[in-house]
């Protein structure tokens, strides 16, 4: 099956400072990857879509200046949370369609996640 | 009301069992459904999905779709214990205007051996 893979699966850092996450599909081209976030005993919230070579489409209420999306090629997307806060720990997950992105039919796989606390 | 809606249990059922997750979703034109099964600290993976009304079977796992009902079920035959975990329902609405998988809140489920 597709494989995703994310790094780093855990992070702390301090308040103020910046964390990078990357997300890469390993075993094939992805032109969109999705980036969620999801809260202790909440559901995943999907935050941007990711579209290689263009700029990232965020979803209503998410800061596109603090959760900085580059997407260079086809097989990564990176996220980077600028200026973190203890509110920005979450786990974040990200994912990717394999085959057609029009497809509606198209299942996603995700990346095994990044734990991020912020002291 | 929610995009999609799933109770979040926790549903508890003994080994062997049959477990019963259910999902409604607010957009009538859907046209692709996902089951996701995440463990605690882990990210989803997928079960199964079902685009047709209908039942499909897959294994231990049968998922049903009623698109007039707006309801998609996922059944999981002889339950086991590593079956207990959050079972999320998602659906790719068309009124998004772009591809975009909404999640549901998840159903926890318990198996007890």
């Amino acid at each position: 099956g597709a494989v995703v893979s994310q790094h780093p699966s855990w992070v702390i850092c301090k308040s103020g400072t910046s964390v990078k996450i990357e997300c890469r599909s390993l075993d094939f081209q992805a032109t969109t990857m999705f980036w969620y976030r999801q809260f202790p005993k909440q559901s995943l919230m999907l935050m941007a879509t990711s579209n290689e070579g263009s700029k990232a489409t965020y979803e209503q209420g998410v800061e596109k200046d603090k959760f900085l999306i580059n997407h260079a090629s086809l097989t990564l997307s990176t996220l980077t949370v600028t200026s973190a806060h203890p509110e920005d720990s979450s786990f974040y997950i990200c994912s990717a369609a394999k085959g057609q992105i029009n497809s509606y039919n198209s299942p996603l796989h995700f990346g095994n996640g990044t734990r991020l606390t912020v002291t | 009301q929610k995009e999609v809606e799933q109770n979040s249990g926790p549903l508890s059922v003994p080994e062997g069992a049959i477990a019963s997750l259910n999902c409604t979703y607010s957009d009538r034109g859907s046209q692709s459904f996902f089951w996701y099964r995440q463990y605690s600290g882990k990210s989803p993976e997928l079960i199964m999905f079902i685009y047709s009304n209908g039942d499909k079977e897959d294994g231990r796992f049968t998922a049903q779709l009623n698109k007039a009902s707006q309801y998609v079920s996922l059944l999981i035959r002889d339950s086991q214990p590593s079956d207990s975990a959050t079972y999320l329902c998602a659906v790719n609405p068309t009124n998004t205007g772009g591809f975009k998988t909404i999640f549901g809140a998840g159903t926890r489920l318990f198996v007890k051996a």
